[in-house]
This record gives C-alpha cells, sequence and structure tokens, in this order.
C-alpha cells in the first residue's frame, strides 16, 4: 500500500501558484520523498524528491515540514501543460521499487 | 522523449492468447522495471532487473508472466495465456543505479487489451 496520502484532486488558475500537499505521516529516518507527474496518454516523469531541506529545481519546488511528516509540491507558475496527476512517493534514496499511489490530479484552466 | 521506448504502443489480443511486450532503456542505465497501470489507478510495481538479474518480482507476476533481460540491455515481457484481467497499461522505466535520488525514465508504456 502507498505510505502517501494526497486529495484527489485540485484546481489551479493558470499563471498561478499550485501548491499540492502531501501526507506521509509514517515516513522512516532514511526514507525520501519523491514527486511524479503523469501527463494522459504518456508515462510518468519525475519532477523532483528531497529529504529534509526543501528543494528547487527547474520545473518546482519541494517544501518538507521539520517533522517530516508533510510536505508541499509548489510549481511557480501554473501553465495548461501542468495538467497531470501528481504522485507524492516516499522511499529509500537508491529507491528500488516506485509505490504510488492514486495521486493528485491538477486541472490547470485558463 | 525521455529515452526509454516500447514496443507495440498496443496490442489488442484474444482471451487465452500469448503476447510479448518489449521495452528499451537509456543505454547506460543498468536498472530497468515493469509497472502496470490500470484505469484512475497509479502504476504498480511488477518486477525489476539490474543488468540481466532480476532482482525481485512482485506478487501481482503471476505464474503467467515472465520477464527477461539477457544481456542486461533490452527487456521482455511475456504474458501467457492472457485473461481479460489483464488489459492494463505495461510500463517500463530505467535508471542509473547508484545516481542520486535514482530517478526513474519512464517509456510511453503498451496498452494491451484482451477481448
Amino acid at each position: 500500500d502507498a505510505k502517501t496520502t494526497q486529495p484527489t484532486s485540485m484546481d489551479c488558475a493558470e499563471g498561478r501558484a499550485a501548491n499540492l500537499p502531501c501526507n506521509h505521516s509514517t515516513i522512516s529516518g532514511n526514507e525520501y520523498v519523491y514527486w511524479y507527474r503523469q501527463i494522459h496518454s504518456q508515462g510518468p516523469q519525475y519532477i523532483i524528491h528531497g529529504l529534509k531541506n526543501n528543494e528547487t529545481n527547474e520545473m518546482a519546488s519541494l517544501i518538507i515540514t521539520e517533522d517530516r511528516k508533510s510536505s508541499t509540491l509548489i510549481l511557480p507558475h501554473a501553465t495548461l501543460r501542468d495538467t497531470a496527476v501528481y504522485y507524492c512517493i516516499v522511499g529509500g534514496y537508491n529507491t528500488d521499487k516506485l509505490i504510488f499511489g492514486t495521486g493528485t490530479r491538477l486541472q490547470v484552466f485558463p | 522523449d525521455t529515452g526509454v521506448s516500447q514496443d507495440p504502443r498496443h496490442k489488442i489480443t484474444k482471451r487465452g492468447q500469448n503476447v510479448t511486450f518489449r521495452c528499451d532503456p537509456i543505454s547506460e542505465h543498468n536498472r530497468l522495471y515493469w509497472y502496470r497501470q490500470t484505469l484512475g489507478q497509479g502504476p504498480e510495481f511488477l518486477t525489476y532487473f539490474q543488468n540481466e538479474a532480476q532482482l525481485e518480482k512482485s506478487r501481482l507476476l503471476s505464474d503467467r508472466f515472465s520477464a527477461e533481460r539477457p544481456k542486461g540491455s533490452f527487456s521482455t515481457l511475456e504474458i501467457q495465456r492472457t485473461e481479460q484481467g489483464d488489459s492494463a497499461m505495461y510500463l517500463c522505466a530505467s535508471s542509473l543505479s547508484g545516481r542520486g535520488g535514482d530517478e526513474q525514465f519512464f517509456g510511453p508504456g503498451t496498452r494491451l487489451t484482451v477481448l
């Protein structure tokens, strides 16, 4: 079973920040938080991962709470092409397999 | 295009037939994964290889399923005596073992429909 909890769906206006929450209250000390997304009819795409510190790359920012029991993925300026299902996954540093939940369906509207 | 290719992209077969899918990973990646995804669900892990060794198989991988990666490059997934419940998207991914975060690169998938 997936070790994360995410809202089923969210909406976001184009150009605004999309903040996608994830609860992972049973995360252990050596587990990372990974985010992938899946655009309709495509394979999942890696976005970002982190352990304790906040992380940022060209796609998104990841904010992890101090107790590491939850995190938020931030897409700073959402575009229509960001419409996708976003998966929050908890796993080891060199994770052998990804355990996907049902993710959050993000709809970006004009 | 992630560099991971899968063939065929679509397969329609009749119940009871055997099917085989192929995955070509990114050339320098030594890990290769197979996942299955049904409508409305996230992908489910099936199995993975490091080079030619199959290191883990999910309980989802029944006796009718077999995967190989004979030379540590491409991989095949065969389903024997297909059932309607095998209808799904079969995804392949690859990664470079030991790389920070072990990002997995996914192919476009093979959509199987069993009639």
